[in-house]
């Protein structure tokens, strides 16, 4: 069965610090991954995407992902971080159907 | 704007009450899909149509739920008899053809049961 396993729950990073969220999936075909990023009371914006070809990946907003195979993960990355970031963060895995992970929620303090 | 757009944005009822939104996706997107997202939870699927065809249902959506894409254009949901635990936001997504996966999410119908 598919899954998506999002670690940490919280976490706090200081504006301009760089930022690291973890994403492990279960799969069983080569995945398409996705990062999603939901404002308070506000859907979800679609950050990246992984289907095939180079493992790392640049989306909007300066983020950037990386897909390893071998760890089945695939997290997203900022070298700077600002506070308009803050926001719940998801990784997804699927084709028509996607499975969301629960989310990390992203702090930033001045 | 041209995005997904979801109709009402919050919703409060009363339980046993019937209720419905509305899903217009981006134009020409053949693909539109349903979710339910709880509190604290990331999305779940429920469902989604290709053109007025629905393809897949999860088994989350119940018999007294029901989505409808009768042109192919919009989409409705709709809860029959809700209950409490039908509280959460609705959100729905569209995406175009049949090898592109990337989804296009609305802002979601805040469902709240009393």
């Amino acid at each position: 069965a598919q899954s998506v396993t999002q670690p940490d729950i919280h976490i706090t990073v200081s504006e301009g610090a760089s930022l690291e969220l973890r994403c492990n999936y279960s799969y069983g075909a080569t995945p398409y991954l996705f990062w999603y990023v939901q404002s308070p009371g506000q859907g979800l914006q679609l950050l990246l995407k992984y289907f095939s070809g180079d493992t790392l990946v640049q989306g909007i907003k300066g983020f950037e992902a990386e897909f390893k195979r071998s760890q089945s993960s695939f997290n997203l990355r900022k070298p700077s971080v600002h506070w308009s970031d803050a926001a719940e963060y998801f990784c997804a895995v699927g084709a028509n159907k996607l499975v969301f992970g629960a989310g990390t929620i992203l702090r930033v303090k001045s | 704007d041209t995005g997904v757009s979801q109709d009402p944005r919050h919703k409060i009822t009363k339980r046993g009450q019937n209720v419905t939104f509305r899903c217009d996706p981006i134009s020409e997107h053949n693909r539109l899909y349903w979710y339910r997202q709880t509190l604290g939870q990331g999305p779940e699927f429920l469902t989604y149509f290709q053109n007025e065809a629905q393809l897949e249902k999860s088994r989350l959506l119940s018999d007294r739920f029901s989505a409808e894409r009768p042109k192919g254009s919009f989409s409705t949901l709709e809860i029959q008899r809700t209950e409490q635990g039908d509280s959460a936001m609705y959100l729905c997504a569209s995406s175009f053809g049949t090898g592109n996966h990337e989804q296009y999410f609305g802002p979601g119908t805040r469902l709240t049961v009393t």
